[in-house]
């Protein structure tokens, strides 16, 4: 089991913020990273799938880079609307290993 | 696409008895599909993965004679809490993929309360 930790562990802002949350993982023998977003009720969202060092994903507002050398990942959220409110998880693995998946950060996007 | 269906939503029960939680893959076959729980403020824990056809492999510390697993067809598989007790009570979510490394499909989770 790796040891994923996401920071920070919750975060409010206001509509129109940018704002930004870390996912760390160990380095060694890294194959993919997964970002889910987690709204309340619904099923996890699948985000992203990043393999590269130095990838970059983009999804309208959102978009996520990797480092695999120093092991991490930041997701981005550009103008934070309402709907933006969710629990964003990250999810490394190595090879075949199934995902771990970090404890996620809640964030709360205010009118 | 890939859709998955969880049911029941939650459940409610005595201590003792059992419960079973079905995951379905809707429009893709899942040769893979995992279960994991939740306890509060804590992350998703993987119970188990089980391939379609084959014994669940568990996770170290999971009983598997106490959360028994099957995954008879490539869009089915289920979990049963057998002689469920009060800790058992957790949020258990199940997710589907086309192999072990690919990008998992959750359904919506099970909050199980054991009384």
């Amino acid at each position: 089991i790796l040891n994923v930790e996401q920071s920070p562990q919750s975060l409010h802002v206001q509509e129109g913020d940018s704002t930004n949350f870390t996912c760390s993982f160990p380095s060694s023998n890294f194959y993919a990273l997964h970002w889910y977003r987690w709204e309340t009720a619904k099923s996890p969202e699948a985000l992203f799938v990043m393999t590269l060092n130095g990838d970059e994903k983009k999804k309208g507002r959102i978009s996520a880079t990797l480092n695999t050398k120093e092991g991490y990942s930041y997701l981005y959220i550009k103008g934070s609307q309402p709907e933006d409110s969710a629990t964003y998880l990250c999810a490394p693995h190595s090879g075949y290993s199934t995902l771990t998946f970090g404890k996620g950060t809640m964030l709360l996007v205010s009118p | 696409g890939a859709v998955v269906s969880q049911h029941p939503s939650w459940v409610i029960c005595k201590s003792g008895t059992s419960v079973k939680i079905e995951c379905r893959s809707l429009d893709f076959q899942a040769t893979t599909m995992f279960w994991y729980r939740q306890f509060p403020k804590q992350s998703l824990m993987l119970m188990a993965t089980s391939n379609e056809g084959s014994k669940a492999t568990y996770e170290q510390g999971v009983e598997k004679d106490k959360f028994l697993i099957n995954h008879a067809s490539l869009t089915l598989s289920t979990l049963t809490v057998t002689s469920a007790h009060p800790e058992d009570s957790s949020f258990y979510i199940c997710s589907a993929s086309g192999r072990a490394a690919d990008t998992q499909y959750f359904g919506p989770g099970t909050r199980l309360t054991v009384l």
